[in-house]
C-alpha cells in the first residue's frame, strides 16, 4: 500500500534562514516520483520540486532542494534563505508507475502537510 | 492554456440534493483525480483515472461516484449530498512522470 508521512504539522523558521520540511514514503513499486507542493493561503496548488526514485542526484529548483534518502525512503525538502512569501502550507506526495505490478498503479497521494511560518 | 477547468467554483448544497462536479483538461493527459480537502487538512484521494474508460477508488469514495468516457473530461457525482461532504475538491491532471496541474478548486458548502 501506499503511504506518505508528514509528521511535523507546523513548522517555525526566521527569515533568511534555511529549513527542512520531512516526508518519508512506504511503496513496494521500484518506479516512483515524488513531489512537493506549496499551498498559500489563497488554496492554489503550486509545484515546487519533483524526484525520480531512480535519478542520481538530489533535485533542486532554485532554493528548494529535494533530500532524497532512498534506503530510510525520505524525501525532505530543504528551503534555504526562507522568505516571507514561503509562509504556506507545504505537501509531499508520491506516485507510483505501476512497473513493480502493485495496485497502486497511477494513484498520486499526498501527506498531511505541514504549515511553515517564516517570521520577519 | 487553459490547463485543468473546474467549474463551479463555489456551490451550496442542501442535504439530500446531488450534483456534479465538472473537470476538464487539454493537455492530453492519462491521468486524472480527485482530491477533498477539509479546512486544516492534507488532500485526500477520492477517485483516480489512469486513462479514458478506467477508474479506481481512493481512499474517501464513500458517497460520490465518476465517470472517464474521453480523455479530457473526469466529472465527480454526488448523491444525496450530506454535511460530511462541506469540502474543498481538486481535480488535478498529469502525463507520465510529469508534476500534477491543479485546478482552482471548487467550495462546496452542503446545509
Amino acid at each position: 500500500a501506499q503511504k506518505i508521512t508528514q509528521t511535523q504539522p507546523g513548522m517555525f523558521v526566521q527569515e533568511k534562514e534555511a529549513v527542512t520540511l520531512d516526508c518519508t514514503y512506504d511503496t513496494s513499486d521500484p518506479s516512483y516520483g515524488l513531489f512537493w507542493y506549496k499551498q498559500p493561503s489563497s488554496g492554489e496548488m503550486i509545484f515546487l520540486i519533483y524526484q525520480g526514485s531512480y535519478d542520481q542526484q538530489n533535485a533542486t529548483e532554485g532554493r528548494y532542494s529535494l533530500n532524497f534518502q532512498k534506503a530510510r525512503k525520505s524525501a525532505n525538502l530543504v528551503i534555504s534563505a526562507s522568505q516571507l512569501g514561503d509562509s504556506a502550507m507545504y505537501f509531499c506526495a508520491m506516485r507510483e508507475y505501476g512497473t513493480g505490478g502493485g495496485t497502486s498503479y497511477g494513484k498520486l497521494t499526498f501527506g498531511q502537510g505541514t504549515i511553515l511560518t517564516v517570521h520577519p | 492554456n487553459a490547463g485543468v477547468t473546474q467549474t463551479p467554483k463555489f456551490r451550496i448544497l442542501k442535504i439530500g440534493q446531488s450534483m456534479t462536479l465538472q473537470c476538464t483538461q487539454d493537455m492530453n493527459h492519462n491521468y486524472m483525480y480527485w482530491y477533498r480537502q477539509d479546512p486544516g487538512m492534507g488532500l485526500k484521494l477520492i477517485y483516480y483515472s489512469v486513462g479514458a474508460g478506467i477508474t479506481d477508488k481512493g481512499e474517501v469514495p464513500n458517497g460520490y461516484n465518476v465517470s472517464r468516457s474521453t480523455t479530457e473530461d473526469f466529472p465527480l457525482r454526488l448523491e444525496l449530498a450530506a454535511p460530511s461532504q462541506t469540502s474543498v475538491y481538486f481535480c488535478a491532471s498529469t502525463g507520465r512522470g510529469a508534476e500534477a496541474f491543479f485546478g482552482q478548486g471548487t467550495r462546496l458548502t452542503v446545509v
